[in-house]
């Protein structure tokens, strides 16, 4: 079956560096969204990506961060220079239409530290 | 107000039990999709049932079935004959069409523990 792929599994950077995180989305969809989730908390919209621009974001998807689909295949999210907070579980999600009824898919995430 | 609304935070079941995790949900569109994912200790998001606003029968997927009360705005998860595999955290979420569709909201989540 398909699937949304995430990397890397695993991200330790230090405050103020930049980090990328990159997603593979399921290939035929066309709706791709980044969320997070801090530790223990609920999971919580960033973005939301199609035709190659953002068609939705929320407060937390601040001028830090942004995103790209660079290729056919890649969507990206990039945080300019981290901050503590920052440090939570990044998914990337996929849809294959923007229906009521077109599940998101996720990856396995992407643990971001920021020390 | 809340979107989405777990008022469990934690549940225990024991095993072949079934269990029922609540939802309640606020909306003022007409068209609206209805999801449960599933948050092993993994950390993976896995998607495990859908129901629509306009759907008059219960969604069902195997063990899961999914008691939509639209009236009520309630969306619970009933997970039948729970097995180990099934402890994980549970999410109700929700795809509104007010919104065009662009985001799924999720609720806080309740945590399922099956007890051998």
């Amino acid at each position: 079956e398909p699937e949304v792929t995430q990397t890397p599994s695993h991200q330790v950077t230090q405050m103020g560096q930049e980090v990328i995180l990159r997603c593979v989305p399921i290939s035929n969809h066309l709706y791709f969204y980044w969320y997070r989730q801090i530790l223990g908390q609920k999971v919580e919209f960033l973005v939301s990506f199609y035709n190659n621009e953002i068609s939705e974001k929320s407060e937390i998807f601040d001028d830090q961060f942004s995103v790209e689909r660079p290729d056919g295949s890649n969507f990206t999210l990039k945080i300019r220079s981290t901050k503590l907070e920052d440090s939570a579980m990044y998914f990337c999600a996929s849809s294959l239409s923007r229906e009521a009824g077109s599940p998101l898919h996720f990856g396995n995430g992407t643990r971001l530290t920021v020390t | 107000a809340q979107k989405i609304t777990q008022t469990q935070p934690g549940m225990f079941v024991q095993e072949k039990e079934a269990v029922t995790l609540d939802c309640t949900y606020d909306t003022s569109d007409q068209s609206y999709g209805l999801f449960w994912y599933k948050q092993p200790s993994s950390g993976e998001m896995i998607f495990l049932i859908y129901q629509g606003s306009y759907d008059e029968q219960n969604a069902t997927e195997g063990r899961y079935s999914l008691n939509f009360q639209k009236a009520r705005k309630s969306a619970n998860l009933v997970i039948s004959a729970s097995q180990l595999g099934d402890s994980a955290m549970y999410f109700c979420a929700m795809r509104e069409g007010g919104t065009g569709y662009q985001k799924v909201t999720f609720g806080i989540g309740t945590k399922l523990q099956v007890i051998p």
